[in-house]
């Protein structure tokens, strides 16, 4: 079962304009989401984060927003950049003790000059 | 600052051949640490996490095993690797703390395993 979903593999956006990856996600326990950037053959890097007790998040260019009773986050980067090129994954845990975290199956991002 | 290493970076076995890849982690104390596998075009699958020394919990049966020797080491095991056993094996930290409060994992930079 899986309960963290990206539905989208890929994406396309060219540069300057909007990037929005989403997330869908079916635990109503979860409680924390966050979004990591990976390139090929490197471990993937926190980019940012939401607590459930927040609906939105923002760090520069990166925005996370949560709608909770939708059970979907998106991540908006704003302008996108060349370098934001990369696969995206969101993921999720329900709190406490060790995080466990659930993660999405992956969006490719591509930014076209 | 905190650092994670893995090692080696890339590794080809023969099936049946036995594995260790070690995680360490420096600039923290008592991290929670956890092993995940990605297997080609998929997400991140979580295999192992310990939240000290000693203390293992596994999360997806197979013939993988973890120990956590040291505060700060995580070594991921198997005594005869299938093809199966291909992927990308991501070592990850967390601060080690007990609350109502989330944390964030860090990842370390992999380690590429072909089983051939």
């Amino acid at each position: 079962d899986q309960q963290v979903k990206q539905n989208s593999p890929s994406l396309s956006v060219q540069e300057g304009r909007i990037s929005i990856l989403n997330c869908d996600y079916t635990n109503s326990m979860f409680d924390y989401f966050l979004w990591y950037k990976k390139y090929p053959a490197e471990g993937p890097t926190f980019l940012i984060s939401i607590s459930s007790i927040k609906d939105k998040n923002e760090d520069g260019r990166f925005t996370v927003f949560l709608n909770k009773s939708a059970k979907h986050l998106s991540l908006h980067i704003v302008p996108s950049q060349p370098g934001d090129s990369a696969v995206y994954f969101c993921a999720a845990s329900g709190g406490g003790g060790a995080q466990k975290l659930v993660f999405g199956q992956g969006t490719r991002l591509t930014i076209n000059p | 600052s905190q650092t994670i290493h893995q090692w080696p970076a890339t590794l080809v076995q023969p099936v049946g051949s036995p594995l260790s890849l070690e995680c360490t982690v420096e600039g923290t104390s008592n991290p929670n640490l956890y092993w995940y596998r990605q297997a080609a075009g998929r997400g991140l699958q979580l295999l192992f996490y310990s939240v000290g020394i000693g203390q293992i919990s596994s999360e997806v049966p197979q013939n993988l095993s973890a120990s956590r020797p040291q505060d700060r080491q995580f070594i991921l095991s198997s005594k005869k690797l299938l093809l199966s056993d291909s992927g990308f094996y991501l070592c990850a930290w967390s601060v080690g703390v007990w609350g109502f409060y989330q944390e964030t994992q860090y990842f370390g930079p992999g380690t590429r395993l072909l089983v051939l």
